[in-house]
């Protein structure tokens, strides 16, 4: 199955400030890559799929990139709401895999 | 508007078989391309995906966990059903429905239920 390795495992920032979250995995998924934030007692939210297509109703603040290996998730402007945990996912063979996650904790 | 809801018992014991059910509403499991599965995430830690159903009854399932799983639907009743054999205290985790958005991308998530497997 593909491993997929998430950093860094916690990102201590401010409002306002930007967010760049990784994932890398153990082998191409092509651009069959996903992204879910997690609220604490809350089910995880789809963000971003194959790559880089926002889900429905997700803010524009929210980006994806990257292909093959590695992808990239970035939040242009950290709102107060934006403090989470951020899952990547392959959906590119079965299983799919997920990462172990990134927490987004105010500085 | 898709809503999914998982039911099921909040506590089973050792070597038990959980059965876990999801009813949903807003989509059928009939119409072509639809797919309906389990992923499962213990008590601060990452997702695990468990199962897929199919509309057309195709079933898919974890390869570590394929020996003790069995996702079964019934249309008629917008319902999917998750069984897992001989529970362990390691299986304890919260249990999320999911609607198959595209390939193996998950778009509506239940809101989770609990289980816990203890003596």
């Amino acid at each position: 199955e593909i491993v997929l390795t998430q950093s860094p495992a916690t990102l201590s920032l401010s409002p306002g400030e930007r967010a760049t979250l990784s994932c890398r995995a153990s082998q191409s998924v092509s651009s069959y890559l996903a992204w879910y934030q997690q609220k604490p007692g809350q089910a995880p939210r789809l963000l971003i799929y194959d790559a880089s297509n926002r889900a429905t109703g997700i803010p524009a603040r929210f980006s994806g990139s990257g292909s093959g290996t590695d992808f990239t998730l970035t939040i242009s402007s950290l709102q107060p709401e934006d403090f989470a945990v951020y899952f990547c996912q392959q959906s590119y063979s079965t299983p799919p895999t997920f990462g172990q996650g990134t927490k987004v904790e105010i500085k | 508007q898709i809503t999914l809801k998982e039911s099921g018992p909040t506590l089973v014991k050792p070597t038990q078989t959980l059965t876990l059910t999801c009813t949903f509403s807003g989509f059928s499991l009939s119409t072509r391309g639809v797919g309906v599965g389990w992923v499962r995430q213990p008590p601060g830690k990452a997702l695990e995906w468990l199962a897929l159903i199919y509309w057309d009854d195709d079933k898919r399932y974890s390869p570590s966990l394929k020996n003790r799983l069995t996702i079964t639907k019934d249309t008629s009743k917008n319902q999917v059903v998750l069984t897992m054999t001989n529970m362990d205290p390691v299986d304890t985790a919260t249990y999320y429905c999911v609607h198959r958005k595209t390939s193996l991308t998950f778009d509506y998530w239940g809101q989770g239920t609990l289980v816990a497997v203890s003596s």
